[in-house]
């Protein structure tokens, strides 16, 4: 099916890991971002890419890394993996101006 | 303060209910008014959107904003068990929309 994919859906790491989050679209579409999601904070920009080749800091890009090498995928590099940084994490694209298409979430907990 | 407030709720309401969504914002640069649903577990998807003031319906859905208020709205007429999600209000400045804040979102549940 045609979307967005995030892997993986669920993962536990220690404080000081440091792991990828991958995000994969097969719509072509250029402009991708991260957003984390924790409660009573809405969804929060990352990173985003408006086409391969680059990026740009969103609201809370602090702790994150990103690169954008094809336009089919933006992975999220956690450096040092801090408690702070439990939450969930959302990939999506856009197609159009208002088109947003999201993943289904990567759940992380930083113990 | 933040950019864009949205009561959180709960709000729980009783099938074929008029259900009102709300949120306010401070940035009188936003121009683009988006509303995305939420099922638990599951990324936001789309549910509307409008430029500048107005009000736009989609079915049972009618999105309306107010910007000298600087207020949008959405109305679900008829209400259903599967329209129980969390709603985020969303908004940008520029056509790009490389930037879209999200409010916190509110929780709906229809009871049958």
């Amino acid at each position: 099916n045609a979307g967005v994919t995030q892997t993986p859906k669920f993962q536990v790491l220690k404080t000081g890991q440091s792991m990828t989050l991958q995000c994969a679209q097969d719509m072509n579409h250029e402009y991708m971002s991260w957003y984390r999601q924790d409660p009573g904070m809405g969804l929060r920009l990352i990173h985003y890419s408006v086409g391969a080749g680059i990026t740009d800091q969103g609201e809370v890009p602090n702790g994150y890394n990103v690169s954008r090498s094809t336009t089919e995928d933006f992975p999220l590099r956690l450096l040092s993996a801090a408690p702070s940084q439990t939450s969930v994490y959302f990939c999506a694209s856009r197609g159009g101006i208002y088109g947003y298409t999201f993943g289904s979430g990567t759940r992380l907990t930083v113990v | 303060q933040k950019e864009v407030e949205q009561d959180p709720g709960p709000l729980s309401v009783p099938e074929g209910a008029i259900v009102s969504l709300n949120c306010t914002y401070s940035n009188s640069a936003f121009q683009y008014f988006m509303w995305y649903r939420q099922y638990s577990r599951k990324g936001p998807e789309l549910l509307m959107y409008t430029y500048s003031s107005g009000n736009k319906e989609d079915g049972r859905f009618t999105a309306q904003v107010d910007k000298s208020s600087k207020y949008i709205s959405l109305f679900i007429r008829d209400s259903q068990p599967s329209d129980s999600a969390t709603y985020l209000c969303a908004m940008s400045a520029d056509s790009s929309a490389s930037k879209i804040i999200f409010g916190s979102g509110t929780r709906l549940s229809i009871r049958p």
